[in-house]
């Protein structure tokens, strides 16, 4: 199984200013790599796929980069509806789909 | 815009199947463009990807749950359904439904249901 890690766990960040999120897989995914963002009480929301590729009718401000075992989600000037929990998920090894364990952006 | 839903009981008992089913709005099931997945979490614990359908109902399975779960479809009710037996405690989850591409590779999710609490407990 490749397992996904997060860092940071949790990211304090003002409005306003920009916000960096990690993945590491621990084998290469190659590009296959997918951000969620998920906000209590709802389902995940696909932001990026294939690691670099946004989702229909994500803002411009949510960018992917990254390949093999090493990605990046950033967020330039978070919104207010920004602050959320974030994903990322490998689908290189199919069908053993796995999932990161979340970085919570909040509000410093 | 596509909603997903889920439904079904949110207690079970330990040993018993586990059913739940998720009807699709603002689509067809039958337009045959998407795969339809089931997913969990568990509190404190990262997302599982349990299985998915096609119209056909053609179906994968992750191999971890595979010897415990069917997926099947009703096309005619626009829903898909998962059930899980012999269920524990580790069963306990959020379960999602979820939307995914067609295509070889596109097993990424595009759509999502908001989830249902199942805790398995006597």
């Amino acid at each position: 199984e490749i397992v996904m890690t997060q860092s940071p766990a949790t990211l304090s960040v003002s409005p306003g200013e920009g916000a960096t999120l990690s993945c590491r897989a621990s084998q290469s995914v190659s590009n296959n790599l997918a951000w969620y963002q998920q906000k209590p009480g709802q389902g995940p929301r696909l932001l990026i796929y294939d690691a670099s590729t946004r989702a229909t009718g994500i803002p411009a401000r949510f960018s992917g980069s990254g390949s093999g075992t090493q990605f990046t989600l950033t967020i330039s000037s978070l919104q207010s509806e920004d602050f959320a929990l974030y994903y990322c998920q490998q689908y290189n090894n199919w069908p053993r789909l796995t999932f990161g364990g979340g970085t919570k952006v909040e509000i410093k | 815009q596509v909603q997903l839903q889920e439904s079904g009981p949110g207690l079970v008992k330990p040993s018993q199947t586990l059913s739940l089913t998720c009807s699709v709005s603002g689509g067809s099931i039958s337009s045959g463009s998407y795969y339809w997945s089931w997913l969990r979490q568990p509190a404190g614990k990262r997302l599982e990807w349990i299985g998915r359908i096609y119209s056909s109902g053609s179906t994968n399975y992750n191999p971890s749950l595979k010897s415990r779960v069917t997926i099947s479809v009703d096309t005619s009710k626009n829903q898909f359904s998962l059930r899980v037996n012999s269920v524990t405690a580790a069963d306990t989850a959020v379960y999602y439904c979820a939307r995914g591409g067609v295509w070889p590779g596109e097993y990424y999710f595009d759509y999502w249901g908001q989830g249902t609490l199942v805790t398995v407990s006597s």
